[in-house]
């Protein structure tokens, strides 16, 4: 399976944007890259997912660079309750087999 | 919003014991999926079904069974609990499987100890 690289965390201050890196290298042509996040004692939210043009929606932006074996999620002002772990996955997009697999993700803490 | 419900958030079940999760979702999807959660290990698959009485093996099937006669239920039983299978499931769901690509909606969760 295609798998994705995070780093394990980041921080950044409240009010400011985020920007969240993947690496897909191994991306195939029809792998959707989904982003999720997970707040404590919660399962999975998701957030956005693209293919080839970068998507934007009321949650957050990501960014597919033009090879896609890359992408950022970017949230644009970034409050407490966006402390969470974020994963980043791609999407096996054929007919039957069609899974997530999570990987570890970033841990994103937010300074007050 | 879709919604996903597990009827427990908390469970507690001795060695031997059959086990039964549900699930619930409101909008009419045909996929739902069975994870466990565990430190260091992510989410791994359990079992999947994209109809009525269909279901699929995920990456790790053994020792659990699911059951769908409804299209808004899907169960997940553990035959015999063990203590290795302490963890904290998720259930999920998407719309049709023809419309690639689209994302699932998790419940929040059942953390189930095994004595």
């Amino acid at each position: 399976d295609a798998k994705t690289t995070q780093p394990n965390s980041m921080e950044s201050n409240e009010e400011e944007p985020v920007h969240l890196p993947c690496n897909h290298s191994t991306i195939s042509g029809t792998d959707y890259i989904h982003w999720y996040r997970q707040l404590p004692s919660q399962g999975p939210e998701y957030v956005i997912h693209g293919l080839t043009s970068n998507v934007n929606n009321r949650m957050a932006s990501l960014a597919i660079a033009e090879d896609r074996k890359s992408s950022t999620l970017i949230l644009h002002r970034a409050t407490l309750r966006d402390a969470a772990v974020y994963y980043c996955i791609l999407l096996i997009s054929n007919f039957g087999n069609e899974k997530l697999t999570f990987g570890t993700g970033t841990r994103l803490t937010i300074i007050p | 919003d879709v919604k996903v419900t597990q009827s427990s958030r908390y469970l507690v079940k001795r060695t031997g014991e059959k086990v039964f999760l549900e699930c619930v979702q409101d909008m009419d999807h045909e996929n739902m999926f069975w994870y466990r959660q565990d430190p260091g290990l992510g989410l791994r698959l359990i079992y999947f079904s994209y109809d009525v009485k269909m279901k699929e093996k995920g990456d790790i099937p053994e020792g659990y069974s699911v059951s769908r006669e409804k299209k808004e239920r899907f169960s997940l039983i553990l035959e015999s609990a063990s203590t290795n299978q302490t963890s904290m499931y998720l259930c999920a769901s998407s719309v049709v499987r023809i419309l690639m690509g689209q994302p699932q909606h998790f419940g929040d969760g059942t953390r189930l100890s095994i004595l």
